[in-house]
């Protein structure tokens, strides 16, 4: 069955300051990929995604991922943080009837 | 594009009591998912509709959980009777396929 871990519960760094968020995934065949954002209060922001093709993909909000089928990994980076990037972040896996597999998420806070 | 709506945002009830809870997806998307966020926890599928027919709901509590989706479009999500592990955000997604979900904002249910 598919799965994603991501280690870090919360994590934070200084504004400023680059960022990874850790993701791992556990599916049989090449993955559907996508990292969410939520904001407190707020709904899940789709941020990137990944079907196929070139394995760094570029989002929104100055994200980017890269899948690295050898680890099983989908890492989130960001060069440069920002005080508005404070949120919890969710690696998600695409199911085979065309759902999401979220993991448990990882907080983040920056400190000014 | 108009978003995913869902109502009420909040609601607080008593365990045993009832609540209902209803969202209308991005027009033209076959796909509905209601899915259930535990505080601190990633959100978890709960029920997935194609039109007006179920796709997967193998993790619904049929026992106290029910939905519907009249007419392949609008959806409710009901409990009753409520337990105080229900407390949660409900989030509603609507989607296209290729497993690309457009959240709402959630519903966020207390059970005392």
């Amino acid at each position: 069955a598919q799965s994603v871990t991501q280690p870090d519960i919360h994590i934070t760094v200084s504004e400023g300051a680059s960022l990874e968020l850790r993701c791992n995934y556990s599916y049989g065949a090449t993955p559907y990929l996508f990292w969410y954002v939520q904001s407190p209060g707020q709904g899940l922001q789709l941020l990137l995604k990944y079907f196929s093709g070139d394995t760094l993909v570029q989002g929104i909000k100055g994200f980017e991922a890269e899948f690295k089928r050898s680890q099983s990994s989908f890492n989130l980076r960001k060069p440069s943080v920002h005080w508005s990037d404070a949120a919890e972040y969710f690696c998600a896996v695409g199911g085979s009837q065309g759902n999401l597999i979220f993991g448990k998420g990882t907080k983040l806070s920056v400190k000014p | 594009e108009a978003g995913v709506a869902q109502s009420p945002r909040y609601k607080i009830i008593e365990k045993r009591q009832s609540v209902a809870f209803w969202c209308n997806p991005i027009s033209g998307h076959a796909t509905l998912y209601w899915y259930q966020q535990i505080l601190g926890q990633g959100p978890k599928l709960l029920i997935q509709f194609q039109n007006n027919g179920v796709v997967d709901d193998s993790q619904l509590p049929k026992d106290r959980f029910s939905a519907e989706r009249l007419k392949g479009v609008d959806s409710t999500l009901k409990i009753q009777p409520a337990k105080l592990e229900d407390s949660a955000v409900y989030l509603c997604a609507s989607g296209t396929g290729a497993n690309v979900l457009t959240f709402g904002a959630g519903s966020r249910l207390t059970v005392l």
